[in-house]
């Protein structure tokens, strides 16, 4: 399995704030992801990246932005969070072939 | 046409019995397949993924793959308490580069 870690785990924040959530992996994997899913939901891909400096938007529109400046961190960040941004935010990386593992995700609610 | 389809849940089984979970997908062009496991509250864990037609098992798990029908399916034999999850079936698609599409997931409770 892949060894990807993020953070923080849990956020409670209030609106109006400057959120990023972190994603690395300390493997070199190329290619990375962030999902969001909302409790119960189904999960929406957001972001991807192929590798340093290069992002796509996913599925789903988010107002998120992500960067990928290094190979092993691919943070996601909320310019200014609202109640609507409440959801658990999932960071994904292809370990090799087409196998694709998550992170433990992080759970943000916007107050 | 949703990409991925799961059959809808809840599915209920008894402990030690085969649990049975079924997804189709609309891209007649994917080459790649996956189950994933999700427990309440965590992330999705990859149980299997199978790219070629016909079965793969992996202990009490069994993929199974027909590319002309465009079914994917999962088996748990000997279903356990602790198999009490959400499945979600996933695909690559032709062309999608790497990115995985979801279905909506199958709750499965085993009974004790």
């Amino acid at each position: 399995e892949a060894d990807i870690y993020q953070t923080p785990r849990y956020l409670v924040i209030g609106t109006g704030k400057k959120i990023t959530l972190e994603c690395s992996q300390t493997m070199g994997h190329d290619k990375m992801y962030w999902y969001q899913q909302d409790p119960g939901m189904e999960l929406h891909l957001i972001h991807y990246s192929y590798g340093v400096n290069s992002t796509e938007k996913g599925d789903l529109s988010s107002e998120s932005t992500v960067s990928r400046i290094r190979t092993e961190h691919f943070p996601l960040t909320l310019e200014s969070a609202r109640p609507s941004h409440t959801s658990q935010y999932l960071c994904a990386s292809r370990v090799g072939g087409n196998t694709i593992y998550f992170g433990e995700g992080s759970w943000l609610t916007v107050v | 046409q949703k990409e991925v389809e799961q059959n809808s849940g809840p599915l209920s089984v008894p402990e030690g019995a085969i649990a049975s979970l079924n997804c189709t997908y609309s891209d007649r062009g994917s080459q790649s397949f996956f189950w994933y496991r999700q427990y309440s509250g965590k992330s999705p864990e990859l149980i299997m993924f199978i790219y070629s037609n016909g079965d793969k098992e992996d202990g009490r798990f069994t993929a199974q793959l027909n590319k002309a029908s465009q079914y994917v399916s999962l088996l748990i034999r000997d279903s356990q308490p602790s198999d009490s999850a959400t499945y979600l079936c996933a695909v690559i698609g032709e062309g999608s580069n790497y990115k995985l599409t979801f279905g909506k997931g199958t709750l499965l409770t085993v009974n004790p």
